[in-house]
């Protein structure tokens, strides 16, 4: 079945440090790939998406790449801040509609980044 | 705006006590989906319905119930028959195929004593 490895946190950063948080799935048709985020006490925020393989996501100076080749949608940002201390969750759908349609989800990845 | 809204924000209950969070979207999505998030963990996915009057359950529906009696709305029945309902539950909603991701409420911290 379709499923979705993130690297396991917490993941800890000073202030201006790169980050990368990997995903690799397992799909057996061509999902879209997502990356949210949740900060505390807070519900989940669509961060980045992409449709199909080579198509870079990006959002607030976050990026990641679908690469088929590699099953993977790393999660990376050049310079992280404080405020981008939160929980990161890489997920798929296969988009075909029924319970396949629904979105699968990484256990997510705490980061912390510290001034 | 459009969006997905959670009421209440924390809500406490007595064990034994049915209890109905309330899920509302005026997004026109035609899916919605209830999961539940306990400290430290990922998602886990109760019930989810992907058109009005029809449900289907997820991977831990036990001890819960749900209603789609219209497109809008999809509330959530933690039951007395759930053994640890103290917890973070997310309602989402998405277009039919998922493929555009959903959209999550801000979420209904339940305490139950």
């Amino acid at each position: 079945g379709n499923s979705v490895t993130q690297m396991e946190g917490p993941v800890t950063l000073s202030e201006e440090a790169f980050l990368t948080i990997n995903c690799t799935y397992t799909a057996t048709g061509y999902p879209s790939l997502f990356w949210y985020v949740q900060y505390p006490g807070e519900g989940l925020q669509l961060l980045l998406k992409a449709t199909k393989a080579d198509d870079k996501g990006s959002n607030k100076g976050f990026e990641a790449t679908y690469r088929k080749e590699t099953t993977s949608f790393h999660l990376e940002k050049g310079s992280v801040q404080v405020s981008d201390s939160a929980v990161y969750f890489c997920a798929l759908s296969e988009g075909y509609g029924g319970s396949q349609g629904n979105l699968i989800f990484g256990k997510g990845t705490k980061l912390s980044v510290k001034p | 705006d459009g969006g997905i809204t959670q009421s209440p924000k924390y809500l406490f209950r007595k064990e034994g006590q049915n209890v109905t969070l309330s899920c509302e979207q005026n997004l026109n999505h035609d899916a919605m989906y209830w999961y539940r998030q306990d400290p430290g963990q990922g998602l886990r996915l109760i019930y989810y319905s992907q058109i009005v009057n029809d449900f289907q359950k997820g991977d831990i529906a036990e001890g819960y119930s749900v209603s789609r009696e219209k497109k809008e709305s999809f509330p959530l029945t933690v039951t007395s028959a759930q053994k640890n309902p103290t917890a973070f539950y997310l309602c989402a909603s998405s277009e039919q195929t998922g493929r555009g991701g959903y959209t999550f409420g801000s979420g209904t911290r339940l305490t139950v004593v």
